[in-house]
């Protein structure tokens, strides 16, 4: 079982919808949680982080967070075709005074003008 | 110019040839970290620092040396390198206080 497990895509949207992209993880223990975005023959670029249970907005962002199901997800309303890119699951765990992340290996947004 | 920065952005280079990768960053982030993206296996941590000659090996060190002996620059060895070792390395830094990753732009590495 991989740490942190998405969905590849692509997730194909129609502009203006809500995209919703899921990731679950395998450590109980893991305590942060973020969001990177990465265009193609781009860097991640860090977009959302939570650390408690429930919801996160920011613009037109929201995360999600239900460490009983050890799910996390990430809701972009009003798509827009910019928000086509690949998005990135990455897990915290504390380890010896280091926060160590996990990455998932991302799922691919398509938003269809 | 404030920020992480990595050099080269591309480089190709022979197999068995040692080649170092550049990485400065300029908020005197304490956590430095060396990433490999390979098509398949998303992001995978090489090796990671926590502060000014304090280095760990992450998930895939092999063949791989880094060295921190200035809290802004975390320069990647690869001491002989392979056909293997092609891909993306991204090196990020991240505050003391926690928080998510900044990336730098990234170094496309061909190993021929």
């Amino acid at each position: 079982q991989k740490e942190v497990e998405q969905n590849s895509g692509p997730l194909s949207v129609p502009e203006g919808a809500i995209a919703s992209l899921n990731c679950t993880y395998s450590d109980r223990g893991s305590q942060s949680f973020f969001w990177y975005r990465q265009y193609s023959g781009k860097s991640p670029e860090l977009i959302m982080f939570i650390y408690s249970n429930g919801d996160k907005e920011d613009g037109r962002f929201t995360a999600q967070l239900n460490k009983a199901s050890q799910y996390v997800s990430l809701l972009i309303r009003d798509s827009q075709p910019s928000d086509s890119a690949t998005y990135l699951c990455a897990v915290g765990l504390n380890s010896g005074g280091y926060q160590k992340v996990t990455f998932g290996t991302g799922t691919k947004l398509q938003v269809i003008p | 110019d404030a920020g992480i920065t990595q050099s080269p952005r591309y480089k190709i280079t022979e197999t068995g040839r040692q080649v170092t990768l550049m990485c400065h960053q300029t908020w005197s982030h304490s956590y430095m970290f060396w990433y490999r993206q390979d098509l398949g296996h998303g992001l995978r941590l090489i090796y990671y620092s926590a502060a000014a000659d304090i280095t760990d090996k992450g998930e895939v060190p092999d063949g791989y040396v880094v060295s921190r002996s200035k809290t802004e620059n975390f320069p990647l060895t690869l001491e002989s390198a392979t056909r293997s070792q092609t891909s993306v390395y991204f090196c990020a830094s991240a505050p003391e206080t926690g928080g998510g990753y900044t990336f730098g732009s990234g170094t496309r590495l061909t190993v021929v």
